[in-house]
Parts: C-alpha cells; structure tokens; sequence
C-alpha cells in the first residue's frame, strides 16, 4: 500500500459530461502529481501542486483543471469529456519539490467515456 | 526537454532466467535520479529500483539491478532468477534533482515482460 488514496477506483459516464477525481496523498507528502495513462501506454504528466500552489503543468487539456486543498488533498476535474479522454488517472505524492523522495503512485481512477 | 526511450516494447524470460531491460534518456541536467516502476496487470504502480546519478555505484535491491552509464545516458534494469510475478509492464522513469520549481517524472512508453515456465 503506497498510502496515496484516489477515489473513485472506476467512473463511467457520457461524452459531455464533468467528473471530479479526488486524491489523498501520503500522510506528510506536500506534493502531488497527477498523471493520464491512456490504453497501453505510458503515463502522460498533466500537473503538479505543491502545498496548495500550482508547480508545473504538462499537457492538460484547457478543460481539465485541478486544485490542491489547504489539508492537501487533491481534485482533478475534467469538463466536456470526449471519447479520447478514457483513461487510467493516477495521482502520486512525494515529501516536497527538491528532494530525491520517490513519487508514490495511488492505485488510480480509470475512466471510461461512452 | 527530456525525454526518456524504451526501445523494447516486449520481453520474454523463461521463469530462473536472467532478462536486461533497456531506456536511455536525453538530458542536460547533471544532476538527476532515474527509476523503474514495474505496472503488473492490477495497473498500480510500483517503484522497483532508483538511482542517484551523482552516485557511480549502480543500485541494487535483491533480484533487481541497474546498469547505469551516465556518459552513454543508459539505465538498464537486470532481473535475475525471474518469476512469474515478476510479469509486467516496465516504465524506465526521469527526474532532475533540482528544478526550483517542479519535479516531475519523465516515463518512457514501457516495455511488457512476460514470464515464461
């Protein structure tokens, strides 16, 4: 168990719809990372927040979005979701920005758009 | 930017047998860290072995082990005694040290193991 925690573990719903995905990082991680996995291959970063402040983005879409909370905690919204955005979401935590601590990955949110 | 290259889409290794996976990565940083995390079938990600690139030992963790050639910017992962639960999907990942700002991983596309009896 990495102790990173997202929730739902499947979602299902219709093209043109909005789905909030929600990650609980490691107790006393300060980062959190979230991550598109589509079909068979390899994870895609989409954002980074760091105590509650945006640090880096990827390639996140305009209509997808996300928040990190003041207890840490984080949210991941996608809008106006088309059929390419079914995927694997995963969240990862690590202690801070400039540290050599690991990310540790949440067992993920797969998303299914029909 | 970096970029992280898996050149091995899949592997096979009979079960005891000894498999090398290959990444090599493109970089201009000099400081940095580089991991693999094994995908099995259940999609979660688990890391396996890192290293520090500072560092010239390459890293060891039981069965697993690296070889790291920073000059030639290659970071293999060797498996050794292979078991079928070691059957999967292998990510070759990059991270700098200091960024200032962020610190995100870099994955490579993966390559799928298969374990063989």
């Amino acid at each position: 168990d990495s102790g990173v925690t997202q929730t739902p573990k499947h979602l299902i719903t219709a093209t043109g719809q909005r789905v909030t995905l929600r990650c609980s990082p490691r107790s006393g991680d300060l980062s959190v990372y979230w991550y598109q996995q589509s079909l068979d291959q390899g994870l895609q970063f989409l954002i980074q927040y760091y105590n509650g402040e945006e640090r880096a983005k990827g390639n996140i879409l305009e209509r997808f979005s996300a928040q990190q909370f003041p207890d840490l905690h984080s949210e991941l919204n996608l809008s106006s979701l088309e059929l390419g955005d079914s995927a694997l979401y995963f969240c990862a935590s690590s202690a801070g920005t400039i540290d050599n601590s690991p990310l540790h990955f949440g067992n993920g949110t797969r998303l299914t758009v029909t | 930017a970096q970029t992280v290259t898996q050149s091995q889409p899949e592997m096979s290794v009979q079960e005891a047998e000894t498999v090398t996976l290959s990444c090599t990565y493109d970089t201009s940083e000099s400081d940095y860290y580089l991991f693999w995390y094994k995908q099995p079938p259940s999609r979660q990600m688990i890391l396996v072995i890192r290293q520090e690139a500072y560092k010239q030992q390459n890293a060891t963790e039981n069965r697993f082990s690296v070889n790291f050639q920073k000059a030639a910017k290659s970071f293999s992962l060797k498996i050794s005694d292979s078991q079928l639960g070691d059957a999967a999907m292998y990510f070759c990942a990059y991270r700098p040290r200091y960024t200032g700002t962020a610190s995100k991983l870099t994955f490579g596309t993966g390559t799928r193991l298969q374990v063989t009896l």
